[in-house]
Formats: structure tokens, C-alpha cells, sequence
């Protein structure tokens, strides 16, 4: 079945540092790749997303390309600010929406 | 995209009590709502689909009898756990796919705190 790895957290960074989170997934067909976030005390909402191969997904500074060769979709931002801390979920979708298991990140001042 | 709302946000119940969870699309209609939840520090587990018109389709290992869910209409589905027990204390939250369905955007609800005494 599909499955969705994600690099475990927490995470703690300073403001302006580089983030990166990985994620690979395992699929049999050829899904949608999603990057979720959750901020405190609020539900999940869309980062971004890429529907096939070589796709870049981007918003708000953060980006992850659909790599079919090496099944990943790592999440990078070049320059954190403290209302980035968050979870934040890999996800796969064809027939049904897996997740990771989720990253805490933490931006410090 | 969708809006999409929860209620209760927060509910504490004692044991072998029923509790109803609602799941609303304020501004899309809604033939499939999911149904997840979500353990302490651990990722979203989808329990079951809701389809408007017809059964829920449930995922392997949740009990169908336990968590019962009921597709109202095209903005509303339920999600009832009956005779709840402390193991069911969880995070639960809905979501609403885009007009592509499940391999589209999913719009979540905010979740509903249940605890179980």
C-alpha cells in the first residue's frame, strides 16, 4: 500500500536559518504529492502541493519539487520566520490521502 | 476553497455515553466528507469516507458499528462514536476534497477534542 516517511522532529530553528524536512513516499500508481500545516490551535490547511512528476509546488517562500526518481518531495524554505513554527505533514493522494506522521518546527527570534 | 467547520470543538464525556460530532461545508457542496483522527504526536489516520446518498465506506480496522456516520446532506455529516470508552479519546477531524476529489486539495475542519472518562 502507500506510505509516507517523513523526517521526525521536533525541529528548532532560529529565525532567517534554512529549513529543510524530508519526505519520500511509496506509491504504487502515481499520486498527488501534498505538503499540509498545522498552526497552534488551528486546523490543517494546504502549503502546497504538486500533481506529477518534476512538478514544483510553492508558497509563502517554501517549495518542494515532485522527484519520481528518488520518490520524494522534500520541503525547503530559505529563510524562516518565527510564524513558520508549525507542524507540518507530508501527504499522498490517488485513491485515499496518507500522511506522515508530521514535523514540529519551532522558529526562535 | 471550502470552509469548513466542526462542533463540538472540545467534548468530555463519561464512559458508554454516545457522542455526535458535526462536520459542516459552509460554502461547498459536498457529495464525500473523511472522517480522521489524530493520537497525541502522531499523524492523521482516515477512518472512513462519507458519501452523501449512500453508506460510509470504512477503513480497515475501524469499527463501523462503533463510529457511526451519516452523510445528512450535501453540507453535512455526522460522526457518532457510541458507547465511548477512554481508547477513543482522540482528535477527530473532517475534511472536504476539492472539486477533483481525493487527489484534490483537502479542506479540514479545525477537529473536535474528544476526551472519554
Amino acid at each position: 500500500g502507500n506510505s509516507v516517511t517523513q523526517m521526525e522532529g521536533p525541529v528548532t530553528l532560529s529565525e532567517e536559518a534554512f529549513l529543510t524536512i524530508n519526505c519520500t513516499y511509496t506509491a504504487t500508481g502515481y499520486p498527488s504529492l501534498f505538503w499540509y500545516v498545522q498552526y497552534p490551535g488551528e486546523g490543517l490547511q494546504l502549503l502546497l502541493k504538486a500533481t506529477k512528476a518534476d512538478d514544483k509546488g510553492s508558497n509563502k517562500g517554501f517549495e518542494a519539487t515532485y522527484r519520481k526518481e528518488t520518490t520524494s518531495f522534500h520541503l525547503e524554505k530559505g529563510s524562516v520566520q518565527v510564524s513558520d513554527s508549525a507542524v507540518y505533514f507530508c501527504a499522498l493522494s490517488d485513491y485515499k490521502l496518507s500522511f506522515g506522521a508530521g514535523t514540529t518546527v519551532t522558529v526562535r527570534a | 476553497g471550502a470552509v469548513v467547520s466542526q462542533h463540538p470543538s472540545w467534548v468530555i464525556c463519561k464512559s458508554g455515553t454516545s457522542v455526535k460530532i458535526e462536520c459542516r461545508s459552509l460554502d461547498f457542496q459536498a457529495t464525500t466528507m473523511f472522517w480522521y483522527r489524530q493520537f497525541p504526536k502522531q499523524s492523521l489516520m482516515l477512518m472512513a469516507t462519507s458519501n452523501e446518498g449512500s453508506k460510509a465506506t470504512y477503513e480497515q480496522g475501524v469499527e463501523k458499528d462503533k463510529f457511526l456516520i451519516n452523510h445528512a446532506s450535501l453540507t453535512l455529516s455526522t460522526l457518532t462514536v457510541t458507547s465511548a470508552h477512554p481508547e477513543d479519546s482522540s482528535f477527530y477531524i473532517c475534511s472536504v476534497p476539492g472539486s477533483s476529489g481525493i487527489t484534490d486539495t483537502q479542506y479540514f475542519g479545525p477537529g473536535t477534542r474528544l476526551t472519554v472518562l
